[in-house]
């Protein structure tokens, strides 16, 4: 089946520096992927899509400044948050969609730990 | 807008069976899905619901009632290893999640 990989699996920055997730779909292309944040104990809120080529389509608000998202190829996407403040930790899952209308197939996350 | 409702939390006892229910809001619909979390760990897909009636998948079955914006998911003989937050969603050029619900299972 399809895999989605996500590095690193946990972060630990200190406040003011800018950490980078990626986000690779291993055996498969994905022009779109999604990206996801998930706070203790609560639902996976969608951040923003990310579209191979062209600019990602950011939620309301959401700060695009702060959340840089560059989807350069058909098999990676990177989510850099700039600035991080401990605000920030939480835990970011990104998605590919599959074939199907309903198929997303998800990375295992990253655990963001800003201090 | 879109908006999801479901219980934020259930309990229930091992073996047993548990419903969890969702209603759902949408400005565009193209159906209802399921997915299972464990701490600390990614969503996994459960089941998904585009027409009104029953989807089995073993021990998990989903119903969805598209006229009245609702579904459910079915959990029968129920194990430990079912503790976990359920999510359902709903596909529209996105997928949308609902707040979760934690089930917890009592020996």
């Amino acid at each position: 089946g399809a895999v989605v990989s996500q590095h690193p699996s946990w972060v630990i920055c200190k406040s003011g520096t800018s950490v980078k997730i990626e986000c690779r779909s291993l055996d498969f292309q994905a022009t779109t992927m999604f990206w996801y944040r998930q706070f203790p104990k609560q639902s996976l809120m969608l951040m923003a899509t990310s579209n191979e080529g062209s600019k990602a389509t950011y939620e309301q608000g959401v700060e695009k400044d702060k959340f840089l998202i560059n989807h350069a190829s058909l098999t990676l996407s990177t989510l850099t948050v700039t600035s991080a403040h401990p605000e920030d930790s939480s835990f970011y899952i990104c998605s590919a969609p599959g074939t199907l209308v309903y198929e997303q197939y998800f990375g295992p996350g990253t655990r963001l730990t800003v201090t | 807008g879109q908006s999801l409702e479901q219980p934020s939390e259930v309990t229930a006892v091992e073996g047993a069976i548990v419903q969890i229910n969702c209603t759902y809001q949408t400005s565009g619909f193209y159906g209802l899905s399921w997915y299972q979390q464990h701490d600390g760990g990614a969503p996994t897909f459960l089941s998904y619901n585009a027409l009104d009636g029953l989807e089995e998948t073993g021990r998990f079955s989903s119903f969805l009632s598209r006229s009245d914006s609702y579904g459910y998911l079915l959990l029968q003989e129920l194990q430990m290893k079912d503790s976990a937050s359920y999510f359902c969603a709903v596909s529209d050029d996105k997928i949308i999640f609902g707040k979760g619900t934690r089930l917890h299972i009592l020996p």
